[in-house]
């Protein structure tokens, strides 16, 4: 298995860009979380899915951020319009009936 | 905040040497995790334990729980250099959510 896939690795963009970070989870794994870490505030969760529904979006800093999940093998995490200070590395997660979480190799997002 | 807490925040020591980290949290909990960060990297699991024990071996590590004090504590034994990394604790509740503390930078000396 190829693990939790994360595309892309790096993302530089400037202030105002739209940027969609891209996830693609264990097969067979219900349970998908987006994390965003930072040396200030430690790594933070985001959002929730389970069974491709948002069951807790309550880490969501703002309505800038959104986060689908159409089908079962893939989600998106999308800011628009980025910020400076949305740049942090963004981990994507997966999990089997909510025990044991695998990770992503994460993207790190540098906001200009 | 719900957030745990890992102590120390940094730990240095010479291959060989044992390392201890400890992790304190504070609601009650249905399991707790310990994770590995290597620098640049994901997460990566180790070692669960669940609010019914007391204490896990895998190879190396062995972790403690004590549900009284609401602490945890992760040993590396016979610490190499390859072990250095981040060390995370989380733990979950009756829901799905994993709570990470920030984390001991171990530094394992050649």
């Amino acid at each position: 298995d190829a693990g939790v896939i994360q595309s892309p690795r790096h993302e530089v963009t400037e202030m105002g860009q739209e940027v969609t970070l891209r996830c693609k989870p264990i097969s067979g794994h219900n349970s998908l979380f987006w994390y965003r870490q930072t040396m200030m505030r430690g790594l933070e969760l985001l959002i929730y899915f389970n069974n491709n529904v948002p069951i807790d979006d309550s880490g969501m800093p703002e309505d800038r951020f959104s986060a689908k999940m159409p089908n079962a093998s893939f989600s998106t995490l999308k800011i628009q319009p980025s910020e400076p200070r949305d740049s942090a590395v963004y981990f994507c997660a997966s999990s089997l009936d909510r025990n044991i979480q695998y990770f992503g190799a994460g993207t790190r997002l540098s906001v200009l | 905040s719900q957030q745990g807490e890992e102590d120390p925040q940094a730990l240095s020591i010479q291959e060989g040497e044992n390392a201890t980290m400890n992790c304190s949290y504070k609601t009650s909990i249905n399991n707790l995790q310990w994770y590995r960060q290597n620098s640049g990297r994901g997460l990566v699991h180790l070692i669960l334990i669940r609010s019914n024990e007391r204490e896990k071996h895998s190879g190396r590590l062995r972790v403690t729980l004590d549900t009284s004090k609401k602490s945890s504590s992760l040993l590396i034994t016979a610490s190499r250099a390859a072990d250095t990394a981040s060390y995370f604790c989380a733990h979950g509740g009756s829901n799905y959510k994993l709570t990470f503390g920030k984390g001991t930078l171990l530094t394992v000396n050649p």
